[in-house]
């Protein structure tokens, strides 16, 4: 039971560059996160999901794209990356969403030039 | 929105003293509240909770108080342990699925 796994761990882009981040699952959970991580900031929602085939906006869901074609996996796409969203990304997922607890991933550091 | 804010940033206690880590929300519908570790390289992991109807919940050398009324909530961890070195992030949740994260308190224990 692997839990909550995230790819890449870490990665350098370009500005304007595309890349995808995958989160899997293998949990069964029906409710899954994305989150970014900044220094002072503590976590902010980007997208989350409430079941397969289903995405909702968090607090700061510009700049991104999400896609759960399968319930065990959520992925998180940026288009045209810009130095903004350096970050460290984490991925979570819960049964029932909620105030259920969230499990996280390891996270993907992710640095834009 | 909710605001969470959260002090302080930086906790150094020697082993074997207590610890302490505030939070204030702003929305006084949020009703549930978690505490969450982070340590080096990982995600964070629940550590312990309270919802609103309750004041106080301890688990072993770890507590949560609530005080609805001031809307603030506090962490204290007694007996530290080099092993509680991490960072620690409270959080409020309100409805749906909207959890607001404090910045964050990163904890050193010395031995």
């Amino acid at each position: 039971n692997a839990g909550v796994t995230q790819t890449p761990k870490f990665r350098v882009l370009k500005t304007g560059q595309s890349m995808t981040l995958l989160c899997a699952q293998d949990m069964n959970h029906e409710y899954m996160y994305w989150y970014r991580q900044d220094p002072g900031m503590g976590l902010r929602l980007i997208h989350y999901s409430v079941g397969e085939g289903t995405t909702a906006k968090g607090e700061v869901p510009d700049g991104y794209n999400v896609s759960r074609l399968k319930k065990q996996n959520f992925l998180l796409g940026l288009e045209s990356a810009a130095p903004s969203q350096t970050s460290v990304y984490f991925c979570a997922s819960n049964f029932l969403g909620g105030t259920e607890t969230q499990y996280f991933g390891p996270g993907t550091r992710l640095l834009v030039l | 929105g909710e605001n969470v804010e959260q002090h302080p940033s930086t906790l150094s206690v020697q082993e074997g003293d207590s610890a302490v880590i505030k939070c204030t929300y702003s929305d006084s519908a949020s009703n549930y509240f978690p505490w969450y570790k982070q340590e080096l390289g990982k995600g964070p992991q629940l550590i312990i909770d309270i919802r609103s109807n309750v004041g106080e919940k301890k688990d072993q050398r770890i507590a949560v108080t609530l005080n609805k009324t001031a809307k603030h909530f506090s962490l204290h961890i007694t007996e530290t342990q080099p092993e509680d070195s991490a960072v620690y992030f409270c959080a409020a949740f309100k409805r749906g699925n909207d959890m607001r994260f404090g910045a964050g308190t990163r904890l050193t224990v010395k031995p």
